[in-house]
């Protein structure tokens, strides 16, 4: 069974300060893993996907097998990066279905 | 840049009513997704659909529900009795082979009073 875990349901950061939200997953097999964002009303986006290895908007995430953990960071944190961020898992090299975490919003502030 | 789009975008319905959704991938993907979000809680997987028949389902997608692309651009989702429960928002998503990512259309708010 899949299963991706957000332990964070708010996490509040001052303007300039670093972000890390934190994702965990539990998968069997070889799992792919992402980072969704949901702007205020808008559609789910991807961020970034652990294969890519890209920088997207100044956020980075690294796929640690041995911790089960894809933990998205930012070092200075910018007040359009407030939105609702979604872990998600799906297998490797596939079509198949997204399993997603609950959910962590982000809140910066000045 | 072309995106998936859902129609309605917010439906009202009464409980044991049929509803239908409906969804226009990108025109050059070839696999499709519902998934829903009950408020307050996680974005959960329906259903997928590849060279027109389900690929995968989860146990939410029981006999109340069917998907068809009923023409070469849309995918529907029918809920054929609803229930309170089924008030959520719904998402469809479809995908590009072989980058496999999932592109998601805004979502449709449905309410069953």
């Amino acid at each position: 069974a899949q299963r991706v875990t957000q332990p964070e349901k708010l996490l509040s950061v001052f303007k300039g300060a670093p972000v890390e939200l934190k994702c965990n997953y539990s998968y069997s097999g070889s799992p792919e893993l992402f980072w969704y964002v949901q702007y205020s009303r808008q559609r789910l986006q991807l961020l970034l996907r652990h294969i890519s290895r890209e920088s997207i908007k100044g956020f980075t995430a690294d796929l640690n097998k041995g911790e089960t953990s894809f933990h998205l960071k930012k070092p200075f944190a910018q007040e359009e990066d407030s939105a609702m961020y979604y872990c998600a898992l799906t297998v490797a090299g596939t079509a198949s279905k997204l399993t997603f975490g609950t959910g962590t919003r982000l809140q910066v502030t000045l | 840049e072309p995106e998936v789009t859902q129609t309605p975008s917010h439906q009202v319905t009464q409980m044991g009513q049929e509803v239908i959704l409906r969804c226009v991938p990108i025109s050059n993907h070839l696999y499709f997704y519902w998934y829903r979000q009950i408020l307050g809680q996680k974005v959960e997987f329906l259903v997928s659909f590849y060279n027109n028949e389900i690929s995968e389902k989860s146990e939410i997608f029981d006999d109340q529900f069917s998907v068809e692309r009923p023409d070469g651009s849309n995918f529907t989702l029918k809920i054929r009795s609803t229930k309170l429960e089924d008030s959520a928002m719904y998402f469809c998503a479809s995908v590009y082979a072989p980058s496999y990512e999932q592109y998601f259309g805004p979502g449709t708010r449905l309410t069953v009073t």
